[in-house]
């Protein structure tokens, strides 16, 4: 199976912050990745598929970047709304497998 | 819009089976795998495995293999994931997800608790 490292697994910040999220595969996955969000009782969101590409309805504070191994998910500017679990996932094999989530705080 | 609802939440004694389904529209159905993927408690997501709703043909993770089974029925456009041999440690939530087009849709969770 293909292993997906997602750093850090936690991280505080405020309103307003720009936040970034990395995610490592281990072995070359094209741009088979996708990001999602989780509020705690409710199903994964879609935000980013094929690494870099906006969801229809999703603003465009989210953004990704990457191809290949290491890729990014970025936050322009933390709004209240945006406290959350993210989540990046490969798709490039039929085993979905995911990062172990990255808890976004309020600082 | 893609839409996948799923039935609702269960409570199976160890040693049951429970079947979850998961009813898809807004999209062709038998055009995209539709795959199972749990979360327990507290924890990250967890891919069991998949079905091709136009053939039914199936691949399942092998930490299931055995306990699990995926099926469909087109002319519902629903598909049913069955899990047997039930244990504390399948308690969690299970979901549905296809990946139509270039998006993962995904449905809304079902909560399975297994207990005595």
């Amino acid at each position: 199976d293909i292993q997906m490292t997602q750093s850090p697994s936690s991280l505080s910040a405020s309103v307003g912050d720009r936040v970034t999220i990395t995610c490592r595969a281990s072995q070359g996955i094209s741009n088979y990745l996708a990001w999602f969000q989780q509020k705690p009782g409710k199903a994964p969101k879609s935000l980013i598929y094929a690494a870099s590409s906006l969801q229809s309805g999703v603003p465009s504070k989210f953004s990704g970047s990457g191809s290949g191994t290491d890729f990014t998910l970025t936050i322009s500017s933390l709004q209240p709304e945006d406290f959350a679990t993210y989540y990046c996932q490969q798709y490039n094999s039929y085993a979905w497998t995911f990062g172990q989530g990255t808890k976004v705080e309020i600082k | 819009q893609v839409q996948l609802v799923q039935s609702g939440a269960e409570v199976k004694k160890p040693g049951a089976s429970v079947k979850v389904s998961c009813k898809a529209s807004g999209y062709t159905f038998t055009g995209y795998y539709m795959h199972w993927v749990r979360q327990a408690p507290g924890q990250g997501l967890e891919w069991m495995g998949r079905i091709n709703p136009n053939s039914g043909g199936t691949n399942y993770a092998q930490k299931f293999q055995g306990r699990v089974t995926m099926t469909r029925d087109t002319s519902i456009s629903t598909a049913y994931m069955e899990l047997s041999r039930l244990r504390s440690d399948d308690t969690a939530v299970y979901y549905c997800a296809s990946l139509a087009t270039v998006t993962i849709y995904w449905g809304q969770g079902t909560l399975v608790t297994v207990s005595s």
